[in-house]
């Protein structure tokens, strides 16, 4: 079973510019979550989708953060403008809804420079 | 009230002893309790979970302990490895809301010295 990818692996940009990162979920998958891990600390969730739908947002900054899932499948986090506390760890992880267990799955994640 | 709270958060053991890692959570709505061991460079993978139903879970060298009275639960690795050398997460989640989001820890850094 293929894994949930992520692209790209690192990014280094400066702040005021934008960058979009995308998440490919494992095949199935119907519930989508974007993390934000900053060094040193424990993933927070930024936005949670089911299909193709937000289930929670609340702690998405939404004056520079935006996320789609277009057809409840593939999804993309974008960052504009971003700032230096950015600097993070974006891990895109996807679970299968109505299994015994709801386990999210992780992909590498993306590290988020911004300079 | 959303919070998990984890200690230590670094841990030196020995290969062959055991590992002791604790969490503390508020939410009594909570009804799922992962454990997840992320390694350099790799995104966390599930390690082992436990339920409110039940006060232990066993898993090969891993058990979960969990005391619901005092909203605690701990990681236990027995006969650590060095490959056990990662950092660990507890979380929480209230599957039961439809909103299942993971409230994790704040990690604990794992050694393990041969």
């Amino acid at each position: 079973e293929a894994g949930v990818a992520q692209s790209p692996r690192y990014k280094i940009i400066e702040k005021r510019q934008s960058v979009a990162f995308w998440c490919n979920p494992i095949s199935g998958h119907a519930t989508l979550y974007w993390y934000q891990q900053i060094l040193g600390q424990g993933p927070k969730l930024l936005i949670q989708f089911q299909n193709n739908g937000v289930v929670d947002d609340s702690q998405l900054p939404k004056d520079r953060f935006s996320a789609e899932r277009l057809k409840g499948v593939d999804s993309t986090l974008k960052i504009q403008p971003a700032k230096l506390e950015d600097s993070a760890v974006y891990l895109c992880a996807s679970s299968f809804s109505g299994g015994e267990t709801t386990e999210a799955f992780f992909g590498q994640g993306t590290r988020l420079t911004v300079v | 009230q959303q919070q998990v709270k984890q200690s230590p958060q670094s841990l030196i053991v020995q290969k062959g002893g055991i590992s002791i890692i604790n969490c503390a959570y508020e939410n009594t709505a909570f009804d799922y309790f992962p454990w997840y061991q992320q390694f350099p460079g790799k995104g966390p993978a599930l390690l082992i979970a436990i339920r409110p139903d039940v006060s232990e879970k066993k898993e090969g060298r891993f058990t979960i302990s969990f005391n619901k009275s005092a909203k605690q639960f701990s990681l236990h690795i027995m006969d650590s490895q060095p490959g056990d050398s990662a950092t660990y997460f507890c979380a929480a989640s209230n599957e039961g809301s439809g909103a299942d989001k993971l409230i994790f820890g704040t990690g604990t850094r794992l050694q393990v010295f041969p």
